[in-house]
């Protein structure tokens, strides 16, 4: 079956330590993006990606890094930098960036401070 | 500023009611609006979505209504199943690029008792 699939479903980091998270998508689609939920908050966007080998900087890019080296596949790393991790984060695909299209999400990863 | 909000944190129904989740945008330039339907420890699940040209849309037991006047989106989900329990985002797209840039709210709960 199509769809995004996420890894790990949870994750624990360490203090110093940076931590990746993996999303992988079969929909074909171009537009990729990650977003980190908190509670009793909406989501946020931490990075998008139009097209392989092009990302752009969110509303909360600061902490995080991303790649888009494959069309299906949109690594997100928390750094050392990030000092509030703890979240849920969401992977996110559409067809395509433009403005009428849905977004699909992945089931999420949940990362913890040990 | 802008922003996506809802009236309504949590609502609760009796199984074969009808629900009708609301919700407020504040940028009159969105284009484009989605409802997600997300389950506990899920990613969010696309339900319907409707572009700011059309007022209502329908789908399988579900209907988006859009009120440009007063800025105001709705879903009604007709004769409410258990299955339908969970919590429900409405997203506005303010991007002004051409690229898609989602705001999402912050969730409704809607629980449904048999």
């Amino acid at each position: 079956d199509g769809g995004i699939t996420q890894s790990p479903k949870y994750l624990f980091r360490k203090e110093g330590q940076n931590v990746t998270l993996s999303c992988e998508q079969n929909l074909n689609h171009d537009a990729m993006y990650w977003y980190r939920q908190d509670p009793g908050q909406g989501l946020r966007l931490i990075y998008y990606s139009q097209i392989v080998n092009d990302f752009q900087k969110g509303d909360i890019a600061e902490g995080y890094s991303v790649s888009r080296e494959k069309k299906e596949s949109f690594p997100l790393t928390v750094t050392s930098a990030q000092k509030n991790p703890t979240a849920f984060y969401l992977c996110a695909s559409s067809i395509s960036g433009l403005s009428n299209q849905p977004q699909h999400f992945g089931d999420g990863t949940r990362l913890s401070i040990l | 500023g802008e922003s996506v909000g809802l009236h309504l944190p949590t609502l609760s129904v009796q199984e074969g009611d009808n629900s009708i989740i609301n919700c407020a945008y504040s940028n009159s330039a969105s284009d484009y609006f989605i409802w997600y339907k997300q389950e506990s420890g899920k990613g969010p699940q696309f339900i319907i979505d409707i572009r700011s040209n059309m007022d209502k849309r329908q789908g399988q037991r579900v209907t988006v209504l859009l009120n440009k006047t007063v800025k105001h989106l709705s879903l009604q989900i007709a004769a409410t199943q258990p299955g339908d329990s969970a919590v429900y985002f409405c997203a506005e797209n303010k991007g002004n690029t051409g690229f898609q840039k989602l705001v999402f709210g912050t969730g409704t709960r809607l629980l449904v008792s048999p």
